[in-house]
């Protein structure tokens, strides 16, 4: 069965620090990945997606994530955090031939002013 | 457009009492997604819908969770009777269309049960 790891539940770091929040997932045909943020009380929000091509995705707030196909990863980074990212961060993935997600677990990033 | 429309934002309950949670999707989007997050269980896909057919409901918990979908702007999840551990969020989300894969959430349904 499909599984997306986040292995990192809760992160603190302080503004001004590098972030990245590992993404594994269990699937060995074509994917479609998804980042996800969602701020304390708010709904998921896309932060990016990665179909196809280039495998370094930007997406909204500086926020990047590489897809590495050898390593079933796509992991998030951002280089220098503020206080105002602190939120729960999802991983999902979908395959070719469906539109069900799979998610991570979440993780929780707090960042100290 | 306006997004994902859930409705009630807020619901508080008692125990015993029917609950009826909505969900107006994404005009054009065929695909329609239910979620429960909860502290202790996270995020779980409830049940979702293709041209509003049921597609997957492996993930409602049990018989009193109940979800239609009469047409392609309206679809609800029912709870009868409701228990106190049914108290999370719930949230909806639709994808589909020009959108494709990406799916787009809803501002949640915060169910309270007592």
């Amino acid at each position: 069965a499909q599984s997306v790891s986040q292995h990192n539940h809760h992160v603190i770091l302080s503004e001004a620090a590098s972030l990245e929040l590992g993404c594994n997932y269990s699937y060995g045909g074509t994917v479609n990945l998804f980042w996800y943020v969602q701020y304390p009380g708010q709904h998921l929000q896309l932060l990016l997606k990665y179909f196809s091509g280039d495998p370094l995705v930007k997406g909204i707030k500086g926020f990047e994530a590489e897809f590495i196909k050898s390593k079933f990863s796509f992991n998030l980074r951002k280089p220098s955090v503020q206080w105002s990212d602190t939120a729960e961060y999802f991983c999902a993935v979908t395959s070719s031939g469906t539109y069900k997600y799979i998610f991570g677990t979440g993780t929780r990033l707090k960042v100290l002013a | 457009d306006a997004g994902v429309i859930q409705s009630p934002r807020h619901e508080v309950t008692e125990m015993g009492q029917e609950v009826t949670l909505r969900c107006k999707p994404i005009s054009g989007h065929d695909y329609l997604f239910w979620y429960r997050q909860t502290m202790m269980r996270g995020l779980e896909l409830l049940i979702y819908f293709n041209n509003n057919v049921p597609i997957d409901d492996s993930g409602m918990p049990e018989d009193r969770f109940s979800a239609k979908m009469p047409n392609a702007s309206f679809s609800t999840l029912k709870i009868q009777p409701s228990e106190p551990r049914d108290s999370a969020v719930y949230f909806c989300a639709s994808s589909g269309g020009p959108s494709g894969r990406e799916q787009f959430f809803g501002p949640g349904t915060r169910l309270t049960v007592l």
